[in-house]
């Protein structure tokens, strides 16, 4: 099983700043299976990125995602009030399925 | 605009069922693998397993003795049964779509979700 490693766990920015999310997999993730998800209390996950660096659809070109193998990153160029919420990490290039922990981004 | 809905009872007791309902509206079921997965502040987001619409399952090892998820494209649901609950099975309940064209897959479209509590 692929265990993702999400950093930090918490960030405290402001609005406009810019947010790098880091998650990493204990072992290569095959073909960048690795999907980027947003949410906010009470509600479901929502797919941001997936394929490491493609937008979902309605996705705005603030959220960028990058990386390979072990490595991968989430960045949020100029964060909006709307932003603050938690992100997590999933890999599906291999079974489980598997999550990262989250990272919490606050104001 | 495909939309899932969860339905099930919110509390089963200790060593009983577990069981779910996810419908699908707004679009077709066939086609595409649908998953579910639970969400719980001891362990996260886990997925449970998947199906697709021809029938064809696939569960997390970790949890394949004890589920059973199940289609019924007629009626445009996907069925969760969780056999001998403990309270470590306590948590939200989603169901989603698969995304993309691989072996596996990221998810789209996910339900509202549903609490479930084990405790007797």
């Amino acid at each position: 099983e692929i265990v993702l490693t999400q950093s930090p766990g918490t960030v405290s920015l402001s609005p406009g700043e810019r947010a790098t999310l880091s998650c990493r997999a204990s072992q290569s993730v095959f073909r960048s299976c690795l999907a980027w998800y947003q949410q906010k209390p009470g509600q479901a996950p929502r797919l941001l990125i997936y394929g490491a660096s493609n937008r979902a659809t309605g996705i705005p070109d603030r959220f960028s995602g990058s990386g390979s193998g072990t490595d991968f990153t989430l960045t949020i160029s100029r964060l909006e009030p709307g932003d603050f919420a938690v992100y997590y990490c999933q890999q599906y290039g291999s079974s489980p399925l598997t999550f990262g922990g989250g990272t919490k981004v606050e104001i | 605009q495909v939309q899932l809905q969860e339905s099930g009872p919110g509390l089963v007791k200790p060593s009983d069922t577990l069981s779910l309902t996810c419908s699908v509206s707004g679009g077709s079921i066939s086609g595409y693998y649908w998953s579910w997965l639970r969400q719980s502040a001891g362990k996260g987001l886990e997925w449970i397993g998947r199906i697709y619409s021809s029938g064809y399952t696939h569960y997390n090892l970790s949890l394949k003795s004890r589920v059973t998820i199940a289609i019924e494209t007629s009626k445009n649901q996907i069925s969760l049964t969780l056999n001998s609950v403990t309270a470590a099975d306590t948590a939200v309940y989603y169901c989603a779509r698969g995304y993309g064209a691989g072996s596996y897959n990221s998810f789209d479209i996910w339900g509202q979700g549903t609490m479930v509590s084990v405790s007797s």
